[in-house]
């Protein structure tokens, strides 16, 4: 079966301290990966996604993420947290002709001044 | 330009009420479109989506029920509502090539 672990629930980090985020996932063949931040009350906003190529791939506010198919992984990351980014990310798999998309549990981001 | 729209924004309701969310996309056709729930402290599940009008696939057997009727909108319903149908719904339509567009949520509070 399909399944998304993200095995953080919670992460506080320093602000200008590196962050990273762990997403782990189980599927038959090589999916769709996506990161989404969602600010309190609010939607998901799309980070980044990694569909083929590069395995490294750069997103929207500094952040990137990459993708090891060995350890089944696609773990987020950012050199230097800022306060802005305290929020809830959530990882995401899935294979678009199968109109299946799972999400983990989601990781909370609390950024220490 | 391609926008979702979804309301209302907070809602609470009693018990046994019906319910009925609104989900329109705009700036495309034939989207796939998807509501999910989030519960407090939770991930996001799965409910319903939708290949085009008419086509509807249930993930979660459940109290809740979902719609297409027109080709860029997506209602997400109940007869009568639970305690347990509280959470956050978010509507969503996938594109190929980008991923999840995520409408901004309703909070429904079933009390």
């Amino acid at each position: 079966a399909q399944s998304v672990t993200q095995p953080d629930i919670h992460i506080t980090v320093s602000e200008g301290a590196s962050l990273e985020l762990r997403c782990n996932y189980s599927y038959g063949a090589t999916p769709y990966l996506f990161w989404y931040v969602q600010s309190p009350g609010q939607g998901l906003q799309l980070l980044l996604k990694y569909f083929s190529g590069d395995t490294l791939v750069q997103g929207i506010k500094g952040f990137e993420a990459e993708f090891k198919r060995s350890q089944s992984s696609f773990n987020l990351r950012k050199p230097s947290v800022h306060w802005s980014d305290a929020a809830e990310y959530f990882c995401a798999v899935g294979k678009y002709n199968f109109n299946k998309f799972y999400f983990g549990s989601g990781t909370k981001l609390n950024v220490k001044p | 330009s391609q926008t979702i729209h979804q309301w209302p924004a907070t809602l609470v309701q009693p018990v046994g009420s019906p319910l009925s969310l609104e989900c329109t996309v705009e700036g495309t056709s034939n989207p796939n479109l998807y509501w999910y729930r989030q519960a407090a402290g939770r991930g996001l599940q799965l409910l319903f989506y939708s290949v085009g009008i008419g086509q509807i696939s249930s993930e979660v057997p459940q109290n809740l029920s979902a719609s297409r009727p027109q080709d860029r909108q997506f209602i997400l319903s109940s007869k009568k509502l639970l305690l347990s149908d509280s959470g956050f719904y978010l509507c969503a339509w996938f594109q190929t090539n980008y991923g999840y567009t995520f409408g901004s949520g309703t909070r429904l509070t079933v009390v």
